[in-house]
């Protein structure tokens, strides 16, 4: 089955910009979601179909996704976006549905 | 506004049966398809299975094909997942999840709270 890789974790001061990725061959014909989840919490949708974000998210939140890699980009960062972060790469021929291993994003 | 509330969840021996439930609400639920989607203490997001909005079709990933039916109940808002043949490697916290066809793909775009099942002797 397809796989994605995230980088463990991702370190950003304040109002710094963080980017976190999520790679998989040729990824970029894939529709790409991201979920933030905070402890003990349920994960919430930022961005989807690689760079639209749903009503409610800050326009800090970016994505984008070409050839092998995409990337989701945190513009100044708040310490409230301190989280753990999954990409989901989406294509019809694929099931199972498949999440990346996941970013831990620590805002310092 | 979309309520998802699982239940159903607790502490099974291995080898044994649970059932989960999710009762929907705020959204016409036949129009959705659904997922399940689990994460075990302290690791990730793990998708486990999918159905249509007629529950026609249903979808699995491999470590629960053949153990672990989906089904739902369209006349009463509900979706299920029978859990037979449980394994300690089963013990996790289970989301229902809604999903939301875009022009280009299908979305998870609202999740329950999760319930818990604890995989144990």
């Amino acid at each position: 089955s397809y796989v994605v890789t995230q980088p463990p974790s991702v370190s950003v001061a304040p109002g710094q910009t963080a980017r976190i990725t999520c790679g998989g061959n040729n990824i970029g014909s894939k529709s790409v979601h991201w979920y933030q989840q905070k402890p003990g919490q349920a994960p919430v949708l930022v961005v989807f179909d690689d760079s639209d974000r749903p009503s409610g998210i800050p326009e800090r939140f970016s994505g984008s996704n070409s050839g092998n890699t995409a990337t989701l980009t945190i513009s100044r960062v708040e310490a409230g976006d301190e989280a753990d972060y999954y990409c989901q790469a989406w294509d019809i021929s694929d099931h199972p549905y498949v999440f990346g291993t996941g970013t831990k994003v620590t805002v310092l | 506004e979309v309520q998802l509330l699982e239940s159903g969840g607790g502490l099974v021996q291995p080898g044994g049966s649970l059932r989960l439930s999710c009762a929907a609400s705020g959204f016409t639920f036949s129009n959705y398809a659904m997922s399940w989607v689990r994460q075990a203490p302290g690791k990730g997001l793990e998708w486990v299975s999918a159905i249509s909005g007629s529950g026609t079709n249903t979808y699995y990933a491999d470590s629960v094909k053949g153990r672990f039916p989906i089904s739902r109940d369209n006349s009463k808002n509900t979706l299920f997942l029978q859990m037979n043949s449980l394994r300690a490697e089963d013990t996790a916290v289970y989301y229902c999840a809604r999903e939301l066809p875009t022009d280009y793909s299908s979305v998870i775009d609202y999740w329950g709270q999760g319930t818990l099942v604890t995989v144990s002797s």
